[in-house]
């Protein structure tokens, strides 16, 4: 079944406690994002690869740092979260292609608490 | 500066009427745009989209209609069933750097069908 993971679906830390939060998909996709989405602001990129080892900023880039060593996986990685990153994230991944067309599959979403 | 909008955070509609959900954007390079439906507790699945060179897309009972000339679309749902309940993201998409398409999201619009 073609489909992006998340891991873990639900975490709770403190402040300044590292965490990664995991992603993979098995679409053989180029293109990979992380979304977060809070009330009243909908989804917002974070950070997003367009392959192995080039990745970029997205809108709302402070605090996440991202890696893609392998096409499969694109982990997102708090190294001091605070309060404000508290919020749900999606991980995404899209084929690229000539054509404009953009559709994106998300994974589930990992609700992040941050105390 | 919200680039796309989506005005109407909620929808009520009844059972086999017509939902009509909108949305405005501001940014004329947009060359794509799309629907994305979501469900609590999951992540959005891509529903309809439209090339901005078309003005109507149609997929059963999901209609996307877009006015370039108003920098609006609109999403129409016949007849709307309960299934249809969720939350509905409005999305557009532009070519950045490196040839990558990137992709904004409204906040959403809580559609409710009563039975």
């Amino acid at each position: 079944e073609a489909q992006v993971t998340q891991n873990p679906r639900y975490l709770i830390t403190v402040t300044g406690k590292k965490l990664t939060v995991t992603c993979s998909q098995n679409m053989n996709h180029e293109y990979m994002s992380w979304y977060r989405q809070d009330p009243g602001l909908g989804l917002r990129q974070i950070y997003y690869s367009m392959n192995v080892e080039v990745t970029d900023k997205g809108d709302v880039p402070e605090g996440y740092k991202v890696s893609r060593k392998e096409k499969r996986n694109f982990p997102l990685i708090l190294e001091s979260p605070s309060p404000n990153q508290t919020s749900l994230y999606f991980c995404a991944s899209r084929s690229r292609r000539d054509s404009f067309s953009d559709e994106q599959f998300f994974g589930p979403g990992t609700r992040l608490t941050v105390l | 500066d919200q680039q796309v909008k989506q005005n109407s955070p909620s929808l009520s509609v009844q059972e086999g009427r017509i939902s009509i959900l909108n949305c405005d954007y501001t940014n004329s390079m947009f060359d794509y745009f799309l629907w994305y439906k979501k469900y609590p507790a999951e992540g959005p699945t891509f529903l309809i989209s439209i090339s901005s060179i078309k003005d109507k897309n149609e997929d059963g009972r999901f209609t996307v209609f877009l006015n370039k000339s108003a920098k609006h679309l609109s999403l129409h749902i016949v007849p709307s069933q309960p299934g249809d309940s969720a939350v509905y993201f409005c999305a557009a998409s532009a070519r950045a750097s490196g040839g990558y398409q990137k992709v904004t999201f409204g906040i959403g619009t809580k559609l409710q069908v009563i039975p």
